[in-house]
């Protein structure tokens, strides 16, 4: 079946850099996303890996690993906007776009 | 910018009502999905479309049907209306191909009493 894990919840100071993870099964795999998502609002889209290795996009990167089935998405130089939820997804077979439960990022003073 | 928009932010209706969820996207996107989100579970896919009149089963279709007689707008019904059903719900397009973007409307939260 499919399946995707990330952390449920995450603390981090401002400033700082967080790693997000997330683990994915699935039978046919095309693309890798990741969405934020802030308390009441819709998912914004925010980066997508397609082949191996590290996509950079200003504060924030992406990384992918097809073989191991594993992503993370790297946020530096934290901000207090930052705290929201980071939703990781993938496409398989066809057009379905799967998404893990996200985890709740709480960036502190 | 890319629009979607939903057309209902609030709605509470009772048990066994048949409840229609509109979207429309103004970006002639081939791909729309309905989802639901609750807490702990994240986003839970009903049903996809990649084109008009074409529609899939997502994870949780059960109680749900779709419409899609036009390119730019996709109705999810409720036949029945069920307590379990109250949810927040969210509507997303996406152009053709599986590695595009997609852009979400703004939710439905869908309160059944």
């Amino acid at each position: 079946g499919q399946n995707i894990d990330q952390p449920t919840e995450m603390t981090a100071t401002e400033g700082a850099i967080v790693q997000i993870n997330c683990t994915y099964q699935t039978s046919g795999f095309n693309g890798l996303f990741w969405y934020q998502q802030h308390a009441g609002e819709a998912p914004t889209f925010l980066s997508y890996n397609v082949l191996d290795g590290l996509e950079e996009k200003g504060r924030f990167s992406s990384f992918l690993s097809r073989s191991k089935g594993y992503s993370y998405l790297l946020l530096k130089e934290l901000q207090m906007k930052d705290s929201a939820s980071y939703l990781c997804a993938f496409t398989g077979g066809g057009n379905k776009l799967t998404f893990g439960t996200g985890t709740q990022l709480k960036v502190e003073l | 910018d890319v629009k979607v928009t939903q057309s209902s932010r609030y709605l509470v209706k009772r048990t066994g009502e048949k409840v229609f969820l509109e979207c429309v996207q103004d970006m002639d996107h081939e791909n729309m999905f309905w989802y639901r989100q609750d807490p702990g579970l994240g986003l839970r896919l009903i049903y996809f479309s990649y084109d008009v009149k074409m529609k899939e089963k997502g994870d949780i279709p059960e109680g749900y049907s779709v419409s899609r007689e036009k390119k730019e707008r996709f109705s999810l019904i409720l036949e029945s209306a069920s307590t379990n059903q109250t949810s927040m719900y969210l509507c997303a397009s996406s152009l053709r191909g599986r590695n595009t973007e997609a852009f979400f409307g703004q939710g439905t939260r869908l309160t059944v009493v």
